[in-house]
């Protein structure tokens, strides 16, 4: 299964509000997580189910969607926020990525 | 808390072997699955495969299913990555990563990979 990504990057401001898209090559239930990577650092999970989010991260984040169409949204963009995203479909074998997101100060 | 604590960064010369530990604690070792994932310079993340540690079944994406082996230690709760016959496209941090639970009602992988190891730098040179 391919995980499409977009866009590749965007540049946005504190405050702002980002979407980022993920749409599947075949449908995969809800079966998605949405994680953040800062430089350097190992990825950190945010939502999984594609729209819970995981037990820490800040309520400005939040995932929706099923099928093949999902999206993460950031409200409020805060300066901590700019890092690159990825999707992850959990629903079969291979367990494959989006190509990423980077997230860039305007 | 649980933790995932990865061994040291490596350099190999091509056509050799390497084997990444990742040492799991303050959790039940056997109630999760561990899978790999690795991330070349400038690159995304790509998964490797996946071991259950309850019943040592695997599963291997078909780019490294020639080349890796993934295999477990229960008694001191640490989960091996190691691959073979090295090339510089090899050249990546690798990551272990805990998810997949058997829990009523939901499916394996519910709630994504919740807990990352701090990852390790595998460079391939000559």
């Amino acid at each position: 299964i391919q995980l499409t990504q977009s866009p590749p990057s965007l540049s946005a401001s504190v405050g702002d509000r980002v979407t980022i898209t993920c749409r599947a090559s075949q449908g995969i239930n809800s079966y998605l997580a949405w994680y953040q990577q800062n430089p350097g650092k190992a990825p950190k999970l945010l939502i999984y189910a594609a729209s819970t989010l995981q037990s820490g991260v800040p309520s400005r984040f939040s995932g929706s969607g099923s099928g093949t169409d999902f999206t993460l949204t950031i409200n409020s963009l805060q300066p901590e926020d700019f890092a690159t995203y990825y999707c992850q479909q959990l629903d079969s074998y291979p367990l494959t990525f989006g190509g990423g997101t980077k997230v860039e100060i305007k | 808390q649980v933790q995932l604590v990865q061994s040291g960064a490596g350099v190999k010369r091509p056509g050799a072997s390497v084997k990444v530990s990742c040492r799991t604690s303050g959790y039940t070792f056997t109630k999760y699955g561990l899978s790999w994932v690795r991330q070349a310079p400038g690159q995304g993340l790509e998964w490797m495969g996946w071991i259950g540690p309850y019943n040592g079944n695997t599963y291997y994406g078909q780019k490294f299913q020639d080349r890796v082996t993934l295999s477990t230690d229960t008694p001191t709760t640490t989960a091996y990555m190691e691959l073979r016959n090295l090339r510089s496209d090899d050249t990546a941090v690798y990551f272990c990563a805990r998810g997949g639970t058997l829990e009523p009602g939901k499916p394996y992988y519910y709630y994504g990979m919740d807990v990352w190891g701090q990852g390790t730098t595998v460079i391939v040179s000559s």
